[in-house]
C-alpha cells in the first residue's frame, strides 16, 4: 500500500516488559513522527526525524521511551520497562517535508496491564 | 509546549446546518495551521490548512485566520451526518520547533439527520 504502515497494530503486554513498535513512512517521505493519544486526549508529541538532521526528542516522557529511523525509512519506538500509564495508541506520521501535513498511519494500541 | 486550546462540545447540530469549530492558540509568532479529522477508532486526516489572515474556501469547509486575536476557526456549510468526528486544530511550531506540530484536543461534532 501507498500509506504509512504501522506493527503490531495493538500489543497487549505486562508491566515491565519491553516493546517494539514499527513504523513504515511513505516512500519518498522525509520527515517521520510519533505521537501518542490517550482515551478522549489530545496527540501528544513524541519525537521526529527529518532527513538526515539530529532528530527531536524533546517530547519522550522519560529515558524508558527511544526511538530511531534506520535508513531515512523505517522507525522503531521502543519503550523499556512499561508502565501501567504507557498505555495508549501510539501514531506515526510521515510528511513529505517539515510542512504540517502529517499523513498517518492507523496506530498501534498498546495496553500494559 | 505551546497551548492549542479547543472547545472540547461535543457540538451538536443538525443535518444542513453550518458547523462551527473555534481554536485559539498562545504562541503571536505562529504562521501555519491546520485542521484535521479524526473519525471514531481511526487516524487523523488532514482537511484544511491557512497561512495567511482572511478565509480559506475548499468545498463546504472554510478556514478563517486572525493572527491578531490568535483564533483560527473551521465553518462547515451543509453538514452531513458523515461530518460527525472529532476535529482537531494543530498548529506548527517556530524556530527550534519548526518542525512540530503541537495539536489541541479536538471539538466533538455530532451531526444528526
Amino acid at each position: 500500500g501507498a500509506g504509512v504502515s504501522q506493527s503490531p497494530s495493538n500489543k497487549v503486554t505486562e508491566k515491565g516488559k519491553d516493546v517494539e513498535l514499527r513504523c513504515d513512512p511513505i516512500s519518498g517521505h522525509t520527515a517521520l513522527y510519533w505521537y501518542r493519544q490517550s482515551l478522549g486526549q489530545g496527540l501528544e508529541f513524541l519525537i521526529y526525524f527529518q532527513g538526515n538532521s539530529a532528530p527531536d526528542k524533546s517530547g519522550l516522557p522519560s529515558d524508558r521511551f527511544s526511538a530511531e529511523r534506520t535508513g531515512g525509512s523505517v522507525s522503531t519506538l521502543t519503550i523499556q520497562r512499561t508502565q501501567q500509564e504507557d498505555s495508549a495508541v501510539y501514531l506515526c506520521a510521515s510528511s513529505p517535508a517539515i510542512t504540517g501535513e502529517l499523513f498517518f498511519g492507523e496506530g498501534s494500541r498498546l495496553t500494559v496491564l | 509546549q505551546k497551548e492549542v486550546e479547543q472547545n472540547s462540545g461535543p457540538l451538536s447540530v443538525p443535518e444542513g446546518a453550518i458547523a462551527s469549530l473555534n481554536c485559539t492558540y498562545s504562541d503571536r509568532g505562529s504562521q501555519s495551521f491546520f485542521w484535521y479529522r479524526q473519525y471514531s477508532g481511526k487516524s487523523p486526516e488532514l482537511i484544511m490548512f491557512i497561512y495567511s489572515n482572511g478565509d480559506k474556501e475548499d468545498g463546504r469547509f472554510t478556514a478563517q485566520l486572525n493572527k491578531a486575536s490568535q483564533y483560527v476557526s473551521l465553518l462547515i456549510r451543509d453538514s452531513q451526518p458523515s461530518d460527525s468526528a472529532t476535529y482537531l486544530c494543530a498548529v506548527r511550531g517556530r524556530g527550534s520547533t519548526l518542525g512540530r506540530l503541537y495539536f489541541g484536543r479536538g471539538t466533538q461534532l455530532t451531526v444528526w439527520p
